[in-house]
């Protein structure tokens, strides 16, 4: 079955690029109808969907993180990835990588373990 | 986008039943059946438990359940058992290729 990990630097410094990576493995990232997104979840709050990517790299985001917000995918190495610009303390959350169902069904399963990620000088 | 609105928090006793309610608009619950509810305990990641309103995935008990009516979507759980206790987050699409998550629920078995 498909299982997911984040991973990526957890200190990252306001005003700089947060970058995580997501690997997929169980399964080809590049298979049937899914997609993969981002989300994240502030300490003791509900959680904020950052965005999604097809494998033939289109991509959608939350609007409110839009502007500061790119994600990639690389099929070879059967992983996708996010970047942030611009963070400030208000970014600092746990981040999780996610299938997306895809097709004619909407949901969000499995989803990767979590990366903390702080930003503070 | 505002978030979905969900009790703080729900209790019930061994055995019996809670509903976990879910309040939209009409731009994502209300305009759409894909709304999803994940279950979550303490520092681990979410598990989708409904999809689509009202489908179970493969593994997912029958006690858990989704509806849905106007703007508002509910996860009930019957037969509680102690392993429930958990916070658990609706899901709804929101149209324009964006989602909206619930402020999130803590069940308590008491």
């Amino acid at each position: 079955q498909v299982q997911l990990q984040e991973s990526g630097p957890r200190l990252v410094k306001p005003s700089q690029t947060l970058s995580l990576t997501c690997n997929v493995s169980g399964g080809s990232i590049s298979s049937g109808t899914s997609y993969w997104s981002w989300l994240r979840q502030p300490a003791g709050k509900g959680l904020e969907w950052i965005g999604r990517i097809y494998t033939s790299g289109s991509t959608n985001y939350n609007p409110s993180l839009k502007s500061r917000v790119t994600m990639s995918v690389d099929t070879s190495t059967n992983q996708f990835s996010l970047k942030v610009t611009s963070v400030t303390a208000a970014d600092t959350a746990v981040y999780y990588c996610a299938r997306g169902a895809g097709g004619h069904s909407d949901w969000f399963a499995p989803w990767g373990q979590g990366n903390l990620v702080t930003v503070s000088s | 986008q505002s978030a979905l609105t969900q009790p703080r928090s729900v209790s019930g006793s061994l055995g019996q039943s809670v509903t976990i309610s879910c309040t939209g608009t009409t731009r994502d619950i209300g305009g759409y059946n894909y709304v999803s509810w994940y279950q979550q305990h303490p520092g681990r990641a979410p598990k989708l438990m409904i999809y689509d309103v009202d489908k179970r995935p493969s593994g997912v008990p029958d006690r858990f359940s989704g509806s849905k009516s106007g703007n508002t979507a509910s996860l009930t759980i019957s037969g509680l058992q102690a392993d429930d206790e958990a916070d658990y987050h609706c899901c709804s699409y929101a149209g324009s290729y964006n989602y909206v998550f619930g402020t999130g629920t803590k069940v308590t078995v008491l």
